[in-house]
């Protein structure tokens, strides 16, 4: 069955700690996205991936780092330079990039919370 | 730089009832996208509206792309409980930006 798998469902990052969230998608999809969604928002672009070994800053790239070393992964640190991480992490993927009109499948997130 | 604004933010309806939300852009987009986010849940791609005036229905789901390409509706025809969820537009601008800029979303709840 394909589709995209987000782990962990809960996070608990603890004070200078950096976490790292992970994205699989087995839809042989080439475009990769990270979103931030804070209570009662909509979504926030974090980084895209158009094609593996490369991404680019979305709007709000600042305490955040990815790598895309394989075509099906995807993941996401929050680092300590983060300083408001509580939110909702959506990761999605598309099968061409944006600007061919493709849409977005989205895992089912990683809720992150600082203890 | 681009902004999506929807309306309103939340809306309760009486199940049977019709619903309705709207979505402006600050500048004219390529094309528009909506999705659908469940409780708890993950947003799921509803449509994609391409053209001028375009209007698409999906059973009792209606959605128009304005003639200047810089709004979007979704209308809802007699509302059911399974209509719950998070409504969001996504906007692809026109200036040679390949990222779709999200909408602040409108909250539906249904009474049944």
């Amino acid at each position: 069955d394909g589709g995209i798998t987000q782990s962990p469902k809960y996070l608990f990052r603890k004070e200078g700690q950096n976490v790292t969230l992970s994205c699989e998608q087995n839809l042989n999809h080439d475009a990769m996205y990270w979103y931030r969604q804070d209570p009662g928002q909509g979504l926030r672009l974090i980084y895209y991936s158009q094609i593996v070994n490369d991404f680019q800053k979305g709007d709000i790239a600042e305490g955040y780092s990815v790598s895309r070393e394989k075509k099906e992964s995807f993941p996401l640190t929050v680092t300590s330079a983060q300083k408001n991480p509580t939110a909702f992490y959506l990761c999605a993927s598309s099968r061409g990039f944006s600007g061919n009109n493709q849409p977005q499948h989205f895992g089912d997130g990683t809720r992150l919370s600082i203890l | 730089g681009q902004q999506v604004m929807q309306i309103p933010q939340y809306q309760h309806v009486q199940e049977g009832e019709d619903f309705t939300t709207y979505c402006n852009s600050s500048t004219t987009l390529s094309n528009i996208q909506w999705y659908k986010q469940r409780p708890g849940g993950h947003p799921v791609f509803l449509i994609q509206l391409v053209k001028s005036g375009e209007v698409k229905k999906q059973k009792r789901l209606t959605f128009q792309f304005g003639e200047a390409k810089k709004n979007s509706s979704l209308h809802i025809t007699a509302t059911q409980t399974t209509d719950v969820g998070t409504y969001f537009c996504a906007g692809l601008g026109r200036t040679g930006t390949y990222k779709y800029i999200f909408g602040t979303g409108t909250r539906l709840k249904v009474l049944a």
